[in-house]
């Protein structure tokens, strides 16, 4: 199975920074992957899909890159809806599997 | 407007079983796979199990496989999760989400959820 390492766990950042997330795919996933945003109670958000490509409506801030093995998400300048959980996920397989997550809270 | 509902969930005691259903709305359902994906209390997300359109493939992450049986009903626009031999690790909010339409990105739609808690 394709296992995904997601770095940091957690982050701390104020409003206006720039901020990225790392996925590390175990084999190579091609583009299949995408990021997602969840807030305490809600069910999750897709905001990038083919690792580069933005959701429609999700605010242009929010950008994807990476192929094969690593992957970023960039929020490039942070709003206070913004801070969340967000979750990577590949789906080259039909196993798919989620990064840990990474928590990203106001300093 | 795409809508995903789940029910089903509760209280049942570990060994029991349960049946979530999806109730789904707002584009062709036949058309697409389907997703069970679940999130335990205060940990992250993890896929859970999917089904191909005509339900002629199905797959399941390891920690469920032999207990938890996906299905669907097009005709209803239903989703599916049987389980059984539950445990307390079980214990998550279960959410049904569109997955892909043919070798394209999965989960752009979600249900609220459903909390599934496996307890004595």
């Amino acid at each position: 199975d394709i296992q995904m390492t997601q770095s940091p766990s957690s982050l701390s950042a104020s409003v206006g920074d720039r901020v990225t997330i790392t996925c590390r795919a175990s084999q190579g996933i091609r583009n299949d992957l995408g990021w997602y945003q969840q807030k305490p109670g809600k069910a999750p958000k897709r905001l990038i899909y083919a690792a580069s490509s933005l959701q429609s409506g999700v605010p242009s801030r929010f950008s994807g890159s990476g192929s094969g093995t690593e992957f970023t998400l960039t929020i490039s300048s942070l709003q206070p809806e913004d801070f969340a959980t967000y979750y990577c996920l590949q789906h080259n397989s039909y196993l798919y599997t989620f990064g840990q997550g990474t928590k990203l809270e106001i300093k | 407007e795409v809508q995903l509902v789940e029910s089903g969930g509760g209280l049942v005691q570990p060994g029991g079983s349960l049946r979530l259903s999806c109730a789904a709305s707002g584009f062709t359902f036949s058309s697409y796979w389907m997703s069970w994906v679940r999130q335990a209390p205060g940990k992250g997300l993890e896929w859970v199990a999917n089904i191909k359109q005509d339900g002629s493939e199905k797959y399941y992450v390891d920690s469920v496989k032999g207990r938890f049986t996906i299905s669907r009903d097009n005709a209803k626009n239903s989703l599916y999760l049987q389980m059984n031999s539950l445990r307390a690790e079980d214990t998550a909010v279960y959410y049904c989400a569109r997955d892909q339409i043919m070798d394209g990105d999965p989960f752009d739609y979600w249900g609220q959820g459903t909390l599934v808690t496996v307890s004595s």
